[in-house]
């Protein structure tokens, strides 16, 4: 079975411009999560979703957005990009919500802000 | 969210056994604490997961004291290959996805 899927892999933008990244969960999987990793450091919460609706969001500003679609694949927005958010950004998903539901990462998109 | 306190780095030789030992003194009744590897640019693999007392699986052991304020995940024998970060996390019940990573601990294996 085909594990966690995100694209683009690598992905460069200026400042100020928009950036929208994909995430396909694992087959039957209801459950995506958002993580910014900035070299380094640990993955930071961005987003939960479950079942096309958002369950909780991490200390994130405005620029930054997300939603699931009737298949459960995601994407992740991030307007007015700055120089700060250049980072990999991890996608997880679990079959539930719940803590007993093992979260899968895919591979992530690196982005870089120039 | 609970905070996690792991120590940032260790080193081993192969075939040596390695535990890393992660506090959580702030963990909730229901959360559960999972442990995850990461190679460079890649993302976190899942190693184990335990509530309490100790969870065993083909790769790793997670050693969790009756009060759950700290867990110990124990690597058997390790090899070149287990050179990676190792992160601890307390994951809250109601909301897996919110789960806090620290900063994990680098650990590295020598010939």
């Amino acid at each position: 079975d085909a594990g966690v899927t995100q694209s683009p892999t690598h992905l460069i933008k200026t400042r100020g411009q928009h950036v929208t990244l994909r995430c396909s969960p694992i087959s039957g999987h209801k459950s995506v999560s958002w993580y910014q990793q900035v070299l380094g450091q640990g993955p930071q919460f961005i987003f939960q979703y479950y079942e096309k609706e958002e369950r909780g969001r991490g200390n994130f500003p405005d620029r930054f957005s997300a939603r699931q679609f009737p298949n459960y694949s995601s994407e992740l927005n991030v307007n007015a990009l700055l120089l700060g958010d250049s980072a990999l950004y991890l996608c997880a998903s679990s079959q539930l919500a719940g803590a007993r539901n093992i979260q899968y990462f895919g591979a992530g998109t690196r982005l870089s802000v120039l | 969210l609970a905070k996690t306190t792991q120590p940032i780095s260790m080193d081993s030789y192969e075939g040596q056994e390695v535990n890393i030992t992660c506090s959580h003194n702030n963990i909730a009744t229901n959360d559960y604490i999972t442990w995850y590897q990461q190679f460079p640019s890649q993302g976190p693999r899942f190693i184990i997961q335990g509530y309490k007392t100790k969870v065993t699986n083909e790769v790793a052991s997670l050693f969790i004291p009756a009060d759950r304020k700290s867990s110990t995940l124990s690597l058997p024998r390790v090899s070149l290959s287990d050179t990676a970060v190792y992160y601890c996390l307390v994951v809250p019940n109601t909301n897996a996805g919110k789960s806090t990573f620290g900063d994990g601990t680098t650990l590295t294996v020598k010939p």
